[in-house]
C-alpha cells in the first residue's frame, strides 16, 4: 500500500509570510495527525483529526496556525504569518481507527523561516 | 500531564556490545508505550510496542510500571542499528487518545 504523502518536502520563506503544507494519508486511515519537530527535539503533536473532525488541537497556536481535513481524507496545515521559531519539520501521520495502535508517518516538510 | 524523558541525547557503543536506551514516563493512567526509529534519510517508523511483547531486529523493551520505565535493549549492537530512537506514550486525556514523544536518543554503533 502507498504510504503517507506530504508536499512540499522543503520550503523556505521569510518571516511574516504564509505557508501551507499538504498531507495525503494512507487510504482508509480515519485518524490523521500533524506534528511539529524542532531540531533536536521529538515530534510535538499539533492537531489530531478523526475523519473530518478535530479531536485535539490543544497545542496548536491558533493565532497563526490552522488546519483542515474537509472530506476526511487529505489535510492542509497553514501558518499565517510565520515566525522564525516556526522553523521545523512538519510531520503528518495516520492510523486506522480500530485495531493496532500504530501511526504511519510521512517524510515530513522541512520549513525554514528567514 | 503526560511526559516522556530520554536522558541520553547520544549513545555510542561498539559493534557487538550490548545497548540500552533509557526511557521514563509520567502518566496517571495505563499508558501504551512505543519505540519509534528513524534511520538516516528515512521516515519515522514503529519499532515495537509494549503490548505486543515482541522482539524486533533483536530489540526488546519491557514496561516497568513501578519505575515508570520502558528501556530499549539489544544484547549485540550492529552498525545498521545506528539511528534516532524515540520513546512514545499513548494515553487518554480530556481530548481522547493522544501521543507524546520523548526528545530522542541518537545511537551510534561504531565498527
Amino acid at each position: 500500500e502507498a504510504g503517507v504523502a506530504q508536499s512540499p518536502r522543503y520550503k523556505i520563506i521569510e518571516k511574516r509570510q504564509s505557508v501551507a503544507f499538504w498531507c495525503n494519508p494512507i487510504s482508509g486511515h480515519a485518524t490523521l495527525y500533524w506534528y511539529q519537530q524542532i531540531l533536536g527535539q521529538g515530534p510535538k503533536l499539533l492537531i489530531q483529526f478523526q475523519n473530518n473532525g478535530v479531536v485535539d488541537d490543544s497545542q496548536l497556536p491558533k493565532d497563526r496556525f490552522s488546519a483542515e481535513r474537509l472530506k476526511g481524507v487529505d489535510s492542509t496545515l497553514k501558518i499565517q504569518p510565520a515566525k522564525l521559531e516556526d522553523s521545523a519539520v512538519y510531520l503528518c501521520a495516520s492510523r486506522k481507527l480500530a485495531g493496532v495502535n500504530e501511526q504511519f508517518f510521512g517524510p515530513g516538510t522541512r520549513l525554514t523561516v528567514l | 500531564a503526560q511526559r516522556v524523558t530520554q536522558p541520553e541525547k547520544l549513545l555510542s557503543v561498539f559493534k557487538g556490545a550490548p545497548v540500552e536506551l533509557k526511557c521514563n514516563y509520567s502518566y496517571s493512567g495505563s499508558p501504551e508505550l512505543f519505540w519509534y526509529v528513524q534511520y538516516s534519510r528515512q521516515r519515522l517508523q514503529l519499532l515495537l510496542r509494549h503490548i505486543s511483547r515482541e522482539s524486533i531486529k533483536g530489540f526488546t523493551a519491557d514496561l516497568n510500571k513501578g519505575e515508570t520505565s520502558f528501556h530499549l535493549k539489544k544484547p549485540f549492537a550492529q552498525e545498521e542499528d545506528s539511528a534516532m530512537y524515540y520513546c512514545a506514550l499513548s494515553g487518554r486525556d480530556n481530548y481522547g487518545q493522544n501521543f507524546v514523544f520523548g526528545p530522542g536518543t541518537r545511537l551510534s554503533v561504531l565498527p
